[in-house]
C-alpha cells in the first residue's frame, strides 16, 4: 500500500538534545512539508521541499533543520536552539493532478521534552 | 493577510443530527479548498476538496459548496454519527508563488448517542 510514514510515533527528548523525525512516502510524490501542531490549534508550517536537493523555509523553521537527499525521505531535525519542542509533529507530500496540488498527511509524530 | 475562520468548538450534536461547521478565508489569488479531518492522536486525513466557484466537494456524507461571493466553504451533513466525532479543519491553499495551505484553529466535533 502506498502510504506516508513517520516514526518514531512518540519521541523524548532531552535537554541540549538533537533529535530527527524520520518521514518516507512511496507515492512518487515530488513536494513533502513539515508541520508543527499545538494544542487545540492548528498546523503551523516549518520547511518544505518542492524537489530533490531543494527546500525553504516555512513560517517558523528557527530552531530546525531538513534533508532532501531522496524524493522518498525527508527528515527533521529539531535541534537544541529550539526551546519549546514539545508539540505533535505532522509531514505531508503533494501531488499535482491537472494542475491542482492536494496535500496529504502521515500519522504525526509527538515529541515530549524530559 | 491569507486567513481562515472557523466556528469555535466544540459543536456538540446528538447523532442523527444536522452538522454545519462555518469557514470563511481570505487569501490572495483564487484559493482551491480543502477540508481535512483529525481523529484523536493522528494526523489529517483529506475529506473534500473544490477547487473552483460553485463547486461543490462531497466525500462521506459531508458537503461544502465554494462561495466565491461570500468567500466561504462551510461544511455540513445531514446525519452524523458518533464515529464522526473529529477536529475539522478548513484550509484554502493560495494561489501564485508557492501554493501554500492555511490551518486555522480547527473546530471539534462531539457526538454523542
Amino acid at each position: 500500500d502506498g502510504g506516508i510514514t513517520q516514526s518514531p510515533k512518540y519521541l523524548f527528548r532531552k535537554e541540549g538534545q538533537n533529535v530527527t523525525l524520520s518521514c518516507e512516502q512511496n507515492l512518487n510524490h515530488d513536494a513533502m512539508y513539515w508541520y508543527r501542531q499545538d494544542p487545540g490549534q492548528g498546523l503551523r508550517l516549518i520547511y518544505y521541499s518542492q524537489i530533490v536537493n531543494d527546500f525553504q523555509k516555512g513560517d517558523i523553521a528557527e530552531g530546525y533543520s531538513v534533508s532532501r537527499e531522496k524524493k522518498e525521505s525527508f527528515p527533521l531535525t529539531v535541534t537544541s536552539a529550539q526551546k519549546n519542542p514539545t508539540a505533535f509533529y505532522l509531514c505531508a507530500s503533494s501531488k499535482v493532478v491537472s494542475g491542482q496540488e492536494t496535500q496529504y498527511f502521515g500519522p504525526g509524530t509527538r515529541l515530549l521534552v524530559l | 493577510g491569507n486567513s481562515v475562520t472557523q466556528m469555535e468548538g466544540p459543536v456538540t450534536l446528538s447523532e442523527e443530527a444536522f452538522l454545519t461547521i462555518n469557514c470563511t478565508y481570505t487569501a490572495t489569488g483564487y484559493p482551491s479548498l480543502f477540508w481535512y479531518v483529525q481523529y484523536p492522536g493522528e494526523g489529517l486525513q483529506l475529506l473534500l476538496k473544490a477547487t473552483k466557484a460553485d463547486d461543490k466537494g462531497s466525500n462521506k456524507g459531508f458537503e461544502a459548496t465554494y462561495r466565491k461571493e461570500t468567500t466561504s466553504f462551510h461544511l455540513e451533513k445531514g446525519s452524523v454519527q458518533v464515529s464522526d466525532s473529529a477536529v475539522y479543519f478548513c484550509a484554502p491553499r493560495t494561489s501564485g508563488g508557492y501554493n501554500k495551505l492555511i490551518f486555522g484553529a480547527g473546530t471539534r466535533l462531539a457526538v454523542h448517542p
